[in-house]
């Protein structure tokens, strides 16, 4: 069961760019690396995955290293909207690890 | 309509009564999931289903029964409430890939 690790907080101003880290040194050959969203009160939302390189959507983009140990979920020109708790899940569809690996997320306040 | 819905949405109790939470998604998916947050914490796993023959127990199962009682429903009981299980509850689903779908939550509270 990979293990993930991510800064607890993060502040940032309204217009930046963040970056948020999450390690997974015991990553698996077969393992996704998947990031969600999580609003007060509200159940955690996918935003993106990758396996390897770079993978981008509407939302964020997904850089993983060639040897896959890190990832960095960044979120371009963010808004007060996007504060919220993002978590970094790592693992495969074959079993429960993925669904064990939420954690405590890091907690991104945005700022005017 | 939500694709994954919860009942009831808030629910206070007493200590030692039995409750039960439901759950229903209408997007075909056979996994379904049920995670508990506490106020600063993140999710963690109680019991999690791959389809309707199939129960495991996860990460914090003590004090906690499932049902699967179809592809669509997955129910949570609390079979002898107690303060400690005071919770915001969501149940999930996923297909074969790796992508949750999340219900709006069910805000327990055991007095």
């Amino acid at each position: 069961l990979a293990k993930t690790t991510q800064p607890i907080s993060m502040d940032s101003y309204e217009g930046q760019e963040v970056n948020i880290t999450c390690s997974h040194n015991n990553i698996a050959t077969n393992d996704y690396i998947t990031w969600y969203q999580q609003f007060p009160s509200q159940g955690p939302r996918f935003i993106i995955q990758g396996y390897k390189t770079k993978v981008t959507n509407e939302v964020a983009s997904l850089f993983i290293p060639a040897d896959r140990k890190s990832s960095t979920l960044s979120l371009p020109r963010v808004s007060l909207s996007d504060t919220a708790v993002y978590y970094c899940l790592v693992g495969d569809n074959s079993n429960s690890g993925y669904a064990l690996n939420f954690g405590k997320g890091t907690s991104l306040l945005v700022t005017p | 309509d939500a694709d994954v819905t919860q009942t009831p949405r808030n629910r206070i109790t007493k200590t030692g009564k039995r409750i039960m939470l439901e759950c229903s998604q209408t997007k075909g998916h056979d996994r379904m999931y049920w995670y508990r947050q506490d106020p600063g914490l993140g999710l963690r796993l109680i019991y999690y289903s791959f389809d309707v023959k199939d129960i495991n127990k996860g990460e914090i199962s003590d004090g906690y029964s499932v049902s699967r009682q179809a592809q669509a429903k997955f129910s949570l009981s609390l079979e002898s409430a107690i303060p400690n299980q005071t919770a915001l509850y969501f149940c999930a689903t996923s297909d074969l890939d790796l992508e949750q779908f999340f219900g709006p939550g069910t805000r327990l509270t055991v007095l």
